[in-house]
């Protein structure tokens, strides 16, 4: 059974930092591409960024670039989000999601919470 | 603004059919066939419902349908049942752009 676990979301102040796990199992974790997906309260989801099986291709929404950094360590099967500088925009709940297909993603982790507030 | 544009709502009764549209452009949904669809219910992370436009996961009933014309993508549920009541969102592979994928707002199915 395909399972993906987060971890590391909670309650942090607007510039400051937090990072993200993602424990996978139940699957060959270096024959996919992750990608971490956010939903704000209420709102719809935003693809946030992904990468590629091996680590060697990372790709961002702008409004993250240079400020959130996706890596993974495949032999912990295991993905990681590095988010600093953060704003209040992007408070969410953050998704680890593996993707089976271009812009498609067929398993979705249950979710952990980024709140940013002063 | 999302890149994709579905209506806010929409309802039926028990047994009726309904249809979600999501319209994108010729850089998402109208060029590629990676158009996916999502089930979410509240306090639930999202389930793949349909990907490449049509196809169905292992586990999806046959009452969940899907299909593209154009720019426009639509998922299809027949016999409502009132499980379905749940939010649906598209997605659309946009390589062209900065984004890998682009999401719609979300419509909210009431199943009266």
């Amino acid at each position: 059974e395909v399972q993906l676990v987060e971890s590391g979301g909670g309650l942090v102040q607007p510039g400051g930092s937090l990072r993200l796990s993602c424990a996978a199992s139940g699957f060959t974790f270096n024959n996919y591409w992750m990608s971490w997906v956010r939903q704000a309260p209420g709102k719809g989801l935003e693809w946030v960024a992904n990468i590629k099986k091996d680590g060697s291709e990372k790709y961002y929404v702008d409004s993250v670039k240079g400020r959130f950094t996706i890596s993974r360590d495949n032999a912990k099967n295991s993905l990681y989000l590095q988010m600093n500088s953060l704003r209040g925009e992007d408070a969410a709940v953050y998704y680890c999601a593996r993707d089976f297909a271009a812009g498609t993603t067929d398993y979705w982790g249950q979710g952990t919470l980024v709140t940013v507030s002063s | 603004q999302s890149a994709l544009t579905q209506p806010a709502s929409v309802s039926g009764s028990p047994g009726q059919s309904i249809t979600i549209s999501c319209t994108g452009t010729s850089s998402d949904v109208g060029g590629y066939k990676y158009v996916s669809w999502y089930q979410q219910h509240p306090g639930k992370a999202p389930k793949l419902m349909i990907y490449e436009v049509s196809n169905r996961p292992s586990g999806v009933p046959d009452r969940f349908s899907g299909s593209k014309s154009g720019n426009t993508a639509s998922l299809t549920i027949s016999g409502l049942q009132a499980e379905d009541e749940a939010h649906y969102y598209c997605s659309s592979y946009t390589p062209n752009t900065a984004l890998d994928r682009v999401f719609g707002g979300g419509t909210k199915l009431t199943v009266l």
